[in-house]
C-alpha cells in the first residue's frame, strides 16, 4: 500500500492555458473522489467515480472542469481556459465501496495550482 | 442539504491542556460525521467516523468525539495535547456517503 499519490505536486500556468491532473488511488480501491482546497477553506467536493462510472459530477464547478477514470484505475483532472479563479489545492482520494457509505477515504498530498 | 460549521478557526492551548474543537452539523436524515487532520505539507488523514453505532468515538492519537443529536453537534477533545497535535483539523458530513461537505477547518495551536 503505497497510498494515494497526485502528479503534479505543483502546477503553474497562464490563464487560459488547459492543465491535467493525475491520481493514483490506492489499487484495491474502487471509489475514487475530487476535491478542491482553497486558503482557508476545507475541501470542496468536486466528483467521484465507482470503477469507471463517474457517478456524480453535478458539483463540478463548470463545463471548463472534466474527470475521467478510463480503466478504473487512474484518475484525470482537467481544466480548460484556465482562470485565476481555478487557483486552488485539487486533492484527490480513494476508498474502497462494498455497498457501504461509511468507508473512509484516504487522501492524496494534492496538485497546487497556481494560474497566472 | 447538509453542512458543517466549525466554531474558530483558529485555538491555542498549552502543552498537557484539554483540546476541544467544535463542529455543528446541519442534515435533514441521520448523517455520518468525520474528524480530519492536516499536518504541514501532507494529506488529510481520518481521525474518527460516527457511523449510527456508538454516540461517543474514538479515534487514533487519543482524540475521541461524540455524537449529540439534540445539540446537532460532533465535538472533537484529547485530553491532553501534544506538540504533535499542531495541525488544521477538518469536520465533515455525509449522508448519502456520495458527497462529503467538509468545514472551514481549525487551525490548533500548541504552545509549549
Amino acid at each position: 500500500d503505497t497510498g494515494v499519490s497526485q502528479d503534479p505536486r505543483h502546477k503553474i500556468t497562464k490563464r487560459g492555458q488547459n492543465v491535467t491532473f493525475r491520481c493514483d488511488p490506492i489499487s484495491e480501491h474502487n471509489r475514487l473522489y475530487w476535491y478542491r482546497q482553497t486558503l482557508g477553506q476545507g475541501p470542496e467536493f468536486l466528483t467521484y467515480f465507482q470503477n469507471e462510472a463517474q457517478l456524480e459530477k453535478s458539483r463540478l464547478l463548470s463545463d471548463r472542469f472534466s474527470a475521467e477514470r478510463p480503466k478504473g484505475s487512474f484518475s484525470t483532472l482537467e481544466i480548460q481556459r484556465t482562470e485565476q479563479g481555478d487557483s486552488a489545492m485539487y486533492l484527490c482520494a480513494s476508498s474502497s465501496a462494498l455497498g457501504t457509505f461509511t468507508d473512509t477515504q484516504y487522501f492524496g498530498p494534492g496538485t497546487r495550482l497556481t494560474v497566472l | 442539504a447538509q453542512s458543517v460549521t466549525q466554531l474558530g478557526s483558529h485555538v491555542s492551548v498549552s502543552e498537557g491542556a484539554l483540546v476541544l474543537l467544535r463542529c455543528n452539523y446541519s442534515s435533514s436524515v441521520p448523517p455520518y460525521l468525520f474528524w480530519y487532520v492536516q499536518y504541514p505539507n501532507q494529506g488529510l488523514q481520518l481521525l474518527l467516523k460516527y457511523t449510527s453505532a456508538a454516540t461517543l468515538v474514538k479515534g487514533i492519537n487519543g482524540f475521541e468525539a461524540e455524537f449529540k443529536k439534540s445539540e446537532t453537534s460532533f465535538h472533537l477533545t484529547k485530553p491532553s495535547a501534544h506538540m504533535s497535535d499542531a495541525a488544521e483539523y477538518f469536520c465533515a458530513v455525509s449522508v448519502s456517503g456520495n458527497q462529503f461537505y467538509f468545514g472551514t477547518g481549525t487551525s490548533l495551536t500548541v504552545i509549549p
